[in-house]
């Protein structure tokens, strides 16, 4: 079983819509937890770290559910630019190691 | 403000021929990796050094080397490259502390084995 799971869409959305993206982790002892962001033929950049209370960051909203192994990232009032790949990544402190999901796909419309 | 520095950005080499990949981070980052990106894989993780001094095997260790050279530099090395080593491969590192958690990416090198 893979550590993290993502849809891989793709979304395809309106500008303006709300779109949010679901991703599991399989390892209970997983300790932090994160978003980034990947444009296309581009290196993944940090969108925000999710935190166990849930938080928010301008138009992006990101929770965990430790219970389930679950986070999610929402995007409100969405724009051209938010057009990219979107990396769901958890760590699990032993060793250091990150694991990456295979990334969910978004396309803004105009 | 350099970051993650990786050499070459693009290669093409012909089966059974050796390369190695540099990757440079001037941010004093204790952890150093190697990713590969693959369409419809994610990003695999090849190698990494936790601390400059050690080196572990990710999950797609097979067909690399990998040496942390100084805290700074941390290079892969391909022996022997197969058609299967056609990639994106991306060179990350952190401070080392899971609570930090922030990976800094290289540009990528994109490898392509004939």
């Amino acid at each position: 079983r893979k550590e993290v799971e993502q849809d891989p869409g793709p979304f395809n959305v309106p500008e303006g819509a709300t779109v949010a993206f679901n991703c599991t982790y399989s390892n209970s002892a997983s300790q932090s937890f994160f978003w980034y962001r990947q444009d296309c033929r581009k290196e993944p950049k940090l969108l925000m770290s999710v935190y166990s209370s849930g938080n928010e960051d301008g138009r992006f909203t990101a929770q965990l559910n430790r219970a389930s192994q679950y986070i999610s990232l929402l995007i409100r009032d969405s724009k051209l630019s938010d057009s990219a790949t979107y990396l769901c990544v958890v760590n699990r402190d032993t060793g250091n190691q990150f694991y990456f999901g295979t990334g969910t796909s978004l396309t803004v419309i105009p | 403000n350099a970051g993650v520095t990786q050499t070459p950005k693009f290669q093409v080499l012909k089966t059974g021929q050796s390369m190695t990949l540099q990757c440079a981070q001037d941010m004093n980052h204790n952890s150093m990796y190697w990713y590969r990106q693959d369409p419809g894989m994610g990003l695999r993780l090849i190698y990494y050094s936790a601390s400059e001094g050690t080196t572990d095997k990710g999950e797609v260790p097979n067909g690399y080397n990998v040496s942390r050279l100084n805290k700074r530099e941390f290079s892969l090395r391909l022996e022997s490259a197969a058609p299967s080593q056609t990639s994106v491969y991306f060179c990350a590192s952190s401070r080392g502390r899971a609570s930090t958690g922030e990976l800094f990416f290289g540009e990528g090198s994109r490898l392509t084995v004939l």
